[in-house]
């Protein structure tokens, strides 16, 4: 079973909607790291959350991290074309490790 | 800095055949690490490194793969002899040791397509 789960697995929206992406551990995190990907790029990061309840935002997307360390959301608010391509959340779950683990991914479409 | 460095970035080999990645990091990481990208199993470390010396080899899937780090800019991962089950998008990352808050920021290169027929 996937230790990090992603949802929705796609999304379609309509320019100009706000939208949401959640990851989901079973496991406290001990950091959690948002990337994003173009088709037939590499991964680019976004935001890294620490701490529970942490929330960061940069441009028109958000990022925060539950209380419990367990669960990220990343919302973004007036989506544009730009905004297209897949997120993935990555956690490290040992206290000074250097290792992600990645989620599923979810891929967002921007329709006019 | 030109980023993290990946070579070719498509090879179409046939099975059997002997393929060689080759990654250039980031000047002055530290860490560097492979991954391989599927629809089925997403993103995978395969292996990474810390000052050109392998720590965790635990994801590479068979004997077949093997991985050097030669030096601190220079890293290859070969797979002999390729198989069909093998074909994915390989992944070469990048990242500081220090600060330790940004021990986890990976730099990703564009990625190596390959297809094993």
């Amino acid at each position: 079973s996937q230790e990090l789960e992603q949802s929705p697995q796609s999304l379609i929206v309509q320019e100009g909607k706000n939208l949401t992406i959640n990851c989901t551990s079973s496991k406290t995190l001990y950091g959690l790291y948002w990337y994003k990907q173009k088709y037939g790029e590499g991964l680019i990061f976004l935001m890294m959350l620490q701490k529970g309840g942490e929330e960061k935002s940069h441009e028109k997307i958000t990022a925060k991290l539950d209380e419990k360390k367990q669960q990220s959301s990343l919302h973004i608010t007036a989506s544009q074309p730009s905004h297209a391509g897949i997120y993935l959340c990555g956690a490290d779950r040992n206290f000074g490790n250097e290792k992600l683990t990645f989620g599923t991914g979810t891929r967002l479409t921007i329709i006019p | 800095d030109a980023g993290v460095i990946q070579s070719p970035r498509h090879e179409v080999t046939e099975m059997g055949q002997e393929v060689t990645l080759r990654c250039k990091p980031i000047s002055g990481h530290d860490y560097l690490f492979w991954y391989r990208q599927t629809m089925m199993r997403g993103l995978e470390l395969l292996i990474y490194f810390n000052n050109n010396v392998p720590i965790d080899d635990s994801g590479m899937p068979e004997d077949r793969f093997s991985a050097k780090m030669p030096n601190a800019s220079f890293s290859t991962l070969k797979i002999q002899p390729s198989e069909p089950r093998d074909s994915a998008v390989y992944f070469c990352a990048s990242s500081l040791a220090t600060p330790w808050a940004a021990k986890n920021i990976q730099y990703f290169g564009a990625g190596t397509r390959l297809s094993v027929l």
